[in-house]
């Protein structure tokens, strides 16, 4: 099993930009969700999506959306890029959206 | 509102010395706790859960709804325990189902 998988690993972007992030959460998993990690900061909590529909949603600005797919992926997507969206961004997956969540190893978003 | 507090930023100690990890939390309803740690170059990962009761490393927390903690705790620390320690709620019974993570205390264990 090849865990929580999330690309891009790093990426830069420019002020303005969109920006896609992709998961794929472990095998049966039908769970995903996703965390900000300013440096220095504890995960923060942006979404969460289960059976392709959304089941919680953080503080975070409309810029920010995500989906999940039939195959139980999921993409986040962030608009109009901020100086402060720099972050690791964090997926993790559960069976059922309950405790049992598995980090990936994040994608490093730098906006410059 | 749900906070998650760790008071310490850095906590280092010795080889074989008792090690406790504070954290406070703040939830108007029945909060579930946990423990993720996350040691150098790997990926965030949990380390154990108030329900479950289990101890995982060593490691032990018990959640005191009076004081509103869940300190990690273990009698005698060894050299892998150094990694970045976080303590996180998620609400049970409703709302978002999001874990609120505390800051992290970052644990040195020095020979």
């Amino acid at each position: 099993d090849a865990g929580v998988t999330q690309s891009p690993t790093h990426l830069i972007k420019t002020r303005g930009q969109h920006v896609t992030l992709r998961c794929s959460p472990i095998s049966g998993h039908k769970s995903v969700s996703w965390y900000q990690q300013v440096l220095g900061q504890g995960p923060q909590f942006i979404f969460q999506y289960y059976e392709k529909e959304e089941r919680g949603r953080g503080n975070f600005p409309d810029r920010f959306s995500a989906r999940q797919f039939p195959n139980y992926s999921s993409e986040l997507n962030v608009n109009a890029l901020l100086l402060g969206d720099s972050a690791l961004y964090l997926c993790a997956s559960s069976q059922q959206g309950d405790y049992g969540y598995t980090f990936g190893s994040g994608t490093r978003l730098t906006v410059v | 509102a749900q906070r998650v507090t760790q008071p310490e930023k850095l906590l280092s100690v010795f080889k074989g010395a008792p090690v406790e990890l504070k954290c406070n939390y703040s939830y108007s309803g029945s909060p579930e706790l946990f423990w993720y740690v996350q040691y150098s170059r790997q990926r965030l990962q949990l380390l154990l859960r108030h329900i479950s009761r289990e101890s995982i490393k060593g490691f032990t927390a018990d959640l005191n709804k009076g004081e509103t903690s869940f300190h990690l705790k273990k009698p005698f620390a060894q050299e892998e325990d150094s990694a970045m320690y976080y303590c996180a709620l998620r609400g049970l019974g409703g709302g978002a189902d999001g874990l609120t993570f505390g800051k992290g205390t970052h644990l040195i264990i020095q020979p």
